[in-house]
């Protein structure tokens, strides 16, 4: 079974803070997927990335597929209480038709 | 427009109780899914459905039906609701992708809740 362990599990900071989400596996995906959750909703399509070392911005934002695609991470520069949510990473397999998530990082930003 | 709909969006019922929730998606994908979303936040895979075929369906117990009525639709009938499916159940859509790349649209989820 894959597994996609996220660290950390809650994560609490204040605005101006930076601040990184791993996403590990023992796994080899053919991508990688970063979805954002906020309450009450449904998950949201952040990134995708599917290159080894391939690195993605999205303005403060920045994702990178590890050389053997079997992690990642997402870096958030100056967090804003607007990036509060629950960041899940996601994977898939080049033959498998679904996505594996992460166990989830649940981000407070605060003023 | 509402990409991907569920309703209800809440749904509080007795135990043993059978229940339905219903998804449509107007995306045109071919590939719907339900997934579970635990008191921990754990997203897990249960069905999918592609242009009305059952494609994958995890380890969920027979009390758990899907039914796509057209690639459009994908609905979820649970019978003899029991405490342990308390949980947000989000449906999905997927359009055709190569390459391994699924992106997901998720619809707003059905919170159920057995007493």
């Amino acid at each position: 079974t894959q597994l996609l362990e996220q660290s950390p599990q809650f994560l609490s900071i204040q605005e101006g803070e930076n601040l990184t989400v791993y996403c590990n596996s023992s796994s080899v995906f053919s991508s990688l997927q970063w979805y954002r959750q906020e309450p009450g909703e449904g998950p949201v399509l952040l990134v995708t990335v599917v290159t080894g070392g391939e690195v993605k911005k999205l303005k403060r934002l920045t994702f990178q597929f590890g050389d053997a695609r079997k992690d990642s991470s997402l870096h958030i520069t100056a967090a804003q209480p607007g990036d509060t949510g629950l960041y899940l990473c996601a994977g898939a397999t080049g033959t498998a038709s679904k996505l594996t998530f992460g166990t989830g990082t649940r981000l407070q930003v605060t003023l | 427009d509402t990409a991907v709909s569920q309703t209800p969006k809440y749904l509080v019922t007795q135990m043993g109780n059978d229940k339905s929730i219903k998804c449509e998606q107007n995306l045109g994908h071919d590939t719907m899914y339900w997934y579970k979303q635990d008191s921990k936040k754990f997203l897990k895979i249960m069905f999918s459905y592609n242009n009305k075929e059952l494609i994958i369906n995890e380890t969920v117990p027979n009390r758990f039906s899907p039914k796509s009525p057209d690639k459009a639709h994908l609905n979820l009938h649970i019978n003899s609701l029991e405490l342990g499916d308390s949980a947000v159940y989000f449906c999905a859509s997927s359009p055709l992708t190569s390459g391994g790349v699924l992106t997901q649209y998720f619809g707003p989820g059905t919170r159920l809740l057995v007493l």
